[in-house]
């Protein structure tokens, strides 16, 4: 299985402010996810992160508010600009692994915006 | 559109006693999994079902698929208290694997 870590685990920021998530696989792997999962709610996948392309974002999120990095096949960053409390969250990435390709997620990093 | 529905959304149960969450998905996918969240915590993952008919068992928990009725089944045999938490199915779809559609989640307590 991979092994996923995230940065930072938790965190309380202002609004209008931005925050950048970092995510690191213990394995090259071509395509990192990154979801939300609001308080109380399911997870509802944000974009894929591909190395060396523009991410593909899925309907209802746009790359001004969640720009993404693929540096590379085993890390990636998802920025949350000009935050309101709405995006109070956490926010889990995950990459597929092994031969039956089971998606494995991160840690997670939980996010309150005041 | 991809919707995965899942029920019960809340499953109060006694220890010792059996019961099944269902999974309904609305499209044709050949892949369903079952995780794990314990509160606070992020998801484990705990079967990927490959192909119809798939059964897979771990513990008191067991998963089965049924692509043809599009609905997936976890099933609890003589529940105890460490299995409380939330679970999730998810689907992905060929051409799109790793973009996962969720379920609502089933919050599952187990009572002494």
């Amino acid at each position: 299985s991979a092994v996923i870590s995230q940065k930072p685990s938790r965190d309380i920021c202002q609004r209008g402010t931005s925050l950048t998530i970092q995510c690191q696989v213990d394995s090259q792997v071509t395509m990192m996810f990154w979801y939300r999962q609001q308080p109380g709610q399911s997870l509802t996948l944000i974009a894929t992160a591909n190395q060396g392309s523009e991410a593909t974002y899925e309907s209802g999120f746009v790359i001004d508010k969640f720009p993404i990095s693929r540096p590379n096949l085993t890390f990636s960053t998802l920025t949350v600009s000009n935050m309101s409390p709405e995006d109070s969250s956490i926010y889990l990435c995950s990459v597929g692994s092994g031969p039956k390709e089971t998606q494995y997620f991160g840690p997670g990093t939980r996010l309150l915006v005041l | 559109e991809l919707k995965v529905e899942q029920n019960p959304l809340f499953l109060s149960m006694q220890e010792g006693k059996n019961y099944t969450i269902y999974c309904n998905y609305s499209t044709t996918s050949d892949r369903l999994y079952w995780y794990r969240q314990d509160p606070g915590k992020s998801l484990e993952s705990l079967f990927v079902l490959l192909s119809n008919g798939a059964v897979k068992q771990e513990g008191r928990l067991m998963a089965s698929l049924d692509t043809k009725a599009r609905l997936s089944t976890l099933h609890i045999t003589a529940a105890v208290h460490d299995l409380s938490a939330t679970y999730f199915c998810a689907v992905d779809v060929r051409g799109a694997r790793g973009k996962l559609t969720f379920g609502q989640g089933t919050i599952l307590t187990v009572h002494p």
